[in-house]
């Protein structure tokens, strides 16, 4: 089954940092491109970053450039997103997501993982 | 940046109602514009990519057409099980962007 399963959510006071993980099974996962999406509560959603198949290409909305980090280990078929910096405005349930063709979209999402950034 | 604008942003609809959704670009972005469902507390599912090629295992009553601007996604026969927010994402230039959303409840 192909699967995508997020973790490392939790509360963080601001300026915190988090690292979030998402572990992908059933597919090869070093030939996709990945993302992370995320979800402020009662918002819509929000992309956040993008990587190639060999990291060769990362891309960041605006809102994270400069403290957010994607990364992965196709070797381990994970995919990372380090969080530093965190704002209140970072809280959201954060998505893990395939692109199986770069201009086509997302097929396949993880459950999501919930940041809270508070005090 | 690329905007996508979503309208309706809320549709109150019957069972069996032809239901459409429209969303616009802030320049043209070709066919890379893809359609998801997403109902509470669920991730987002991939309905339509391309435009108008519609996912495996996403039925038939879902419909996607446009290109450039302007994109509508049509659902031909409301079921219940269609009640839901559904976002419009472009991918045709980064940062990528969805569309504020559009919640499709019961009337």
């Amino acid at each position: 089954e192909v699967q995508l399963v997020e973790s490392g959510g939790g509360l963080v006071k601001p300026g915190g940092s988090l690292r979030l993980s998402c572990a992908a099974s059933g597919f090869t996962f070093s030939s996709y491109s990945m993302n992370w999406v995320r979800q402020a509560p009662g918002k819509g959603l929000e992309w956040v970053s993008s990587i190639s198949s060999s990291s060769s290409y990362i891309y960041y909305a605006d809102s994270v450039k400069g403290r957010f980090t994607i990364s992965r280990d196709n070797a381990k078929n994970s995919l990372y997103l380090q969080m530093n910096s965190l704002r209140a405005e970072d809280t959201a349930v954060y998505y893990c997501a395939r692109s199986w063709n770069d201009f086509y979209g997302m097929d396949v999402w993880g459950q999501g993982t919930t940041v809270t950034v508070s005090s | 940046d690329i905007q996508l604008t979503q309208s309706p942003s809320f549709l109150s609809a019957s069972v069996g109602d032809r239901v459409t959704i429209t969303c616009r670009a802030s320049q043209g972005i070709s066919s890379y514009l893809a359609w998801y469902q997403q109902k509470p507390g669920k991730a987002p599912k991939l309905l339509i990519y391309a435009a108008s090629t519609l996912q495996s295992g996403v039925p038939s009553r879902f419909s996607g057409s446009g290109s450039g601007t302007e994109f509508t996604l049509t659902i031909s026969s409301l079921q219940p099980e269609d009640f839901a927010t559904y976002y419009c994402q472009q991918l045709n230039s980064y940062p990528q962007t969805f569309g504020q959303g559009t919640k499709v409840e019961i009337k």
